[in-house]
């Protein structure tokens, strides 16, 4: 079984200045990792993956992920916030092979202000 | 292209009543997921289900029951309502490229709420 921890509950961050969600998994077996987006009385929307290759991987809206193995961690960084970035980040694991079911952290709450 | 459209977006039951909720994925699809979301237990994974058969399943109670059509189609049932099983409920889709790893694509949900 695999579980995700998210520490941090709440990140408050001024306007253009960087941040990083934290997000530590745990698993037996081999693990493709997500991040992903929940706007307010929306959906999930996927921000990255990483599956294998190169252990940053990007997304389009300026949002970057380390995967780090021997740390069990896969934190999600944005050098310059904006407003528009507030929203819930869900990190999310699931097994190689495994299907496409999601184990999901508790999520982290960005709050980006003026 | 369209997204993964569920119905009803909200909708409120009585205690000990059933609901059936319904999901379209994205065409070509073949793979749909369920999950359940709490301000409590956050989110959850239901059930998975790829071509008409259950593929996965999370650990919930037998009141919570699904199934998939032949055109991909999807709904989720939950029987005997209780105030816990108020909670905004995600189907998701994606394709199912052999070994995972694929993108699984959210709808914007269906909130019920249990009185």
């Amino acid at each position: 079984a695999q579980s995700v921890t998210q520490l941090d509950s709440q990140v408050p961050v001024f306007e253009e200045a960087p941040v990083e969600l934290r997000c530590n998994y745990s698993s037996s077996v081999s693990v493709y990792l997500f991040w992903y987006v929940q706007y307010p009385n929306q959906g999930l929307q996927l921000l990255l993956k990483y599956l294998s290759g190169s252990t940053l991987v990007e997304s389009i809206n300026g949002f970057e992920a380390e995967f780090n193995k021997s740390q069990t961690s896969f934190h999600l960084r944005k050098p310059s916030v904006h407003i528009s970035d507030t929203a819930e980040y869900f990190c999310a694991v699931s097994e190689t092979g495994g299907g496409n079911k999601l184990t999901f952290g508790t999520g982290t709450q960005l709050k980006v202000e003026l | 292209k369209a997204g993964v459209t569920q119905t009803p977006r909200y909708l409120i039951k009585t205690r000990g009543q059933q609901v059936t909720l319904s999901c379209s994925p994205i065409s070509g699809h073949r793979s749909v997921s369920w999950y359940q979301q709490t301000p409590g237990q956050g989110l959850q994974f239901l059930f998975e289900y790829f071509s008409e058969t259950q593929r996965n399943k999370g650990n919930f109670p037998g009141r919570f029951s699904g199934r998939q059509f032949s055109n991909s189609r999807s709904e989720m049932n939950v029987s005997t309502l209780e105030l816990g099983d108020s909670a905004l409920y995600l189907c998701a889709s994606s394709s199912s490229r052999e070994g995972g790893g694929n993108t699984i694509y959210f709808g914007e949900g269906s909130w019920l709420t249990v009185v």
